[in-house]
Formats: structure tokens, sequence, C-alpha cells
């Protein structure tokens, strides 16, 4: 089992539209967590931590759930310049592993006209 | 722009050769890791440097190796090339105390033949 594990996608949905992202991690011990944005052919992004309290960035909700495990990203009024990948993110508790980031396999999300 | 750099862009070899791939960390950055991205996945952690320290290591054989300078750029060396190398390979800067805060540079893009 992957320690972070997201919906495969791809996501493809109009203009405007309300978009959920999931994902779960089985390393209890994750100390922080992120959703990260990746355009095609570029880099990783930071786009948001994610926290308990939740947490709202214009068009973007990101919520945490550790009891459950899981976290989830919601996307208002989808915007064209929104398409891209969207990689959940935990952080490590510390040790030998501290800073060290594990990436879910990525949500592709497609937004059309 | 992230004020990490990275080099060469791309980079082609054939299989059993050895590839040093190169990582300008963003100024005052002293802590460096290293992801391989393979194509359709999330990046996975390769190694982490703090003064000029492995300080982490994921699940990556002895051929991976990496060295760290005083000046804080970095060093990826793959020795041994097979196919499956092929990937793209992120350096992600952060100062030691907010590790919460990596930032990526544009990658190298390897292709073993």
């Amino acid at each position: 089992r992957k320690e972070v594990e997201q919906d495969p996608g791809p996501f493809n949905v109009p203009e405007g539209a309300t978009v959920a992202f999931n994902c779960t991690y089985s390393n209890s011990a994750s100390q922080s967590f992120f959703w990260y944005r990746q355009d095609c052919r570029k880099e990783p992004k930071l786009l948001m931590s994610v926290y308990s309290s939740g947490n709202e960035d214009g068009r973007f909700t990101a919520q945490l759930n550790r009891a459950s495990q899981y976290i989830s990203l919601l996307i208002r009024d989808s915007k064209l310049s929104d398409s891209a990948t969207y990689l959940c993110v935990s952080r490590d508790a510390g040790g030998t592993s501290y800073g060290k980031l594990t990436f879910g396999q990525g949500t592709i999300l497609t937004v059309h006209p | 722009e992230t004020g990490v750099t990275q080099s060469p862009t791309h980079l082609i070899k054939t299989r059993g050769q050895q590839v040093t791939l190169r990582c300008s960390s963003q100024s005052g950055h002293n802590t460096v890791s290293w992801y391989q991205q393979a194509l359709g996945q999330g990046p996975q952690f390769i190694f982490q440097y703090y003064r000029e320290e492995e300080n982490g290591r994921g699940n990556f054989p002895p051929r991976f190796s990496g060295l760290q300078f005083p000046n804080y750029s970095s060093e990826l060396n793959v020795n041994a090339l097979e196919l499956d190398d092929s990937a793209l390979y992120l350096c992600a800067s952060s100062l030691a105390g907010r590790p919460e805060t990596q930032y990526f540079g544009p990658g190298t893009r390897l292709l073993v033949l």
C-alpha cells in the first residue's frame, strides 16, 4: 500500500464547476500535509498547507482529518488556468527523514470552456 | 521563480553509464533534497543533505549517491544506469528550521537508452 494515495482521476470539468480531490495517508506519524500543483513538464509548486482546522485561500479549501487520515482539496469556480496535476503530500515528523516529503501519484485536472 | 537552478535540463545516457546532476540552492538554504519522478507518478524521495552530510534516505540503491558543497550546491550521482532510471530528477532546497517550505528546481530530464 502506498503511503499517500489519491483519486487517480483524471477529472475533466467545465469552467465554473466545483471539484473535490481526496487523499488518504497511511503513516500516522506524518506531521504536516500539503497540496502541490504541477503544470505539465514543470516542477511541483506549493499550493497550500493543510490544517486540521481547515484552511481557505480564495477559491481553494483544504481539510485534514487526522482520525481518518484523510485530506481533501476543494476548488470552487474552476478556471481554465486551474488545469494541472494536483499532488497530495505528507511530511515526516523527524528523525533521519526530517523534511522528507511523500507524494501521492497526483490527480490530473482539466478545466474546459 | 524559486531561485533553485538545476543542470543540465535534459540528458540522454545509455545503460551502464554514470551521470552527475547538479543543483544550486536558493540563497541561504542549507538543506537540499533530491527526488525522482517517473512518468505519471509523484516524486519519490531519494535523499536529503544538511551541512554536507546525508540526513535521510529513501528506498534507493547505493548506486544513487550525492554530495553537498560548502556553498550548499549539490550533486546527484547515479552509477550503472538502468532503463528504469529514466525520469525527471528534482532538487528542492529549504532552511533547516523550515522543512515544510521546500522550493523545487525545474528538474533534469534523464533518458536512459
